[in-house]
C-alpha cells in the first residue's frame, strides 16, 4: 500500500502567498524527503529531514515531521509563479536498511501571477 | 549532489518494440534505481541495480519485462521489451549520494518520457 499521501492534492495560491502541503505515512521511517517536478521532468530533491529531527530550513522552505502523528509538512513562504510544480513527499522505511523509497501521490501546486 | 543524465529524453514507440534507457552519474555510486511514473501518477519503484549483481525487481516487475544492465558504477540501462500503449510513462533513474550513505538521500535524473503507439 502506498507508504506515503498528500493533501491537499492540488493547490493554487497568488504568488507572495505561502503554500502549505502535507504528507502522511503509515509505518515507521529513517527519514523522509521531499520532492518537486515540474511539468513532466525529473525529481529536484528539496529537503531530507531524518526521524529524529522535527524541522529543517532551506531558503523559504520549512520541512517539520510529527513521527508520533507520521506526518510532514512542506512550506513555501512567499511564492512565486516559478515554483509551480508538483510536490512529492517520499519515506524510507526503518526496516535495517532499506533503501527503497515509498512515494506519496503528490501535491500540484499552482503559483498565480 | 551527483549529476546524472539520462538518454534518450523522450522517444516515442510502436508496440512490440524494445528501447533502452541509458543513465549516466559523474560520480561512482553503488546503489541505482530505476523508477516508473505513469501519466499523472506518483514514482513507483522498479528495481534496484547494484554493480556486480543482478538487479532487485519489486513486485509486479519481472527481468523478462525491464532487463536492467549495471557494468560499472557510474552507468545503468533499463530495458522496456515488447513495449505497449500501457507502458507509455516517464522512466527515471536516481542514485543514493553520497554513496553508502545510511540517510538514503536519493537524487533524480531528468527522466524519459517514453510514449508507446
Amino acid at each position: 500500500s502506498q507508504q506515503g499521501e498528500e493533501d491537499p492534492q492540488a493547490l493554487s495560491i497568488q504568488e507572495g502567498e505561502n503554500a502549505t502541503m502535507n504528507c502522511s505515512y503509515k509505518t515507521s521511517i529513517n527519514n523522509l524527503q521531499w520532492y518537486r517536478q515540474n511539468s513532466g521532468r525529473g525529481l529536484v530533491h528539496l529537503i531530507l529531514i531524518r526521524s529524529n529531527e522535527r524541522e529543517k530550513h532551506s531558503g523559504r522552505l520549512r520541512v517539520t515531521l510529527d513521527t508520533s502523528k507520521k506526518s510532514s509538512s512542506l512550506l513555501i513562504t512567499a511564492s512565486r509563479a516559478a515554483d509551480t510544480a508538483s510536490y512529492f513527499c517520499a519515506t524510507d522505511r526503518d526496516q535495517g536498511g532499506s533503501e527503497k523509497l515509498v512515494f506519496g501521490k503528490g501535491t500540484k501546486l499552482t503559483v498565480n501571477p | 549532489s551527483a549529476v546524472i543524465s539520462q538518454k534518450p529524453s523522450r522517444d516515442i514507440c510502436q508496440r512490440g518494440t524494445s528501447l533502452t534507457i541509458q543513465c549516466q552519474v559523474d560520480s561512482q555510486v553503488t546503489m541505482m534505481f530505476w523508477y516508473r511514473q505513469q501519466p499523472g501518477q506518483s514514482l513507483t519503484l522498479i528495481a534496484t541495480a547494484n554493480q556486480g549483481s543482478e538487479a532487485t525487481y519489486e513486485s509486479g516487475f519481472v527481468i523478462d519485462k525491464f532487463p536492467i544492465s549495471r557494468p560499472n558504477l557510474t552507468f545503468s540501462t533499463l530495458t522496456v521489451s515488447n513495449m505497449s500503449p500501457e507502458d507509455s510513462s516517464i522512466y527515471l533513474c536516481s542514485v543514493e549520494w553520497p554513496s553508502g550513505s545510511s540517510y538514503n538521500e536519493q537524487f533524480f535524473g531528468p527522466g524519459t518520457r517514453l510514449t508507446v503507439l
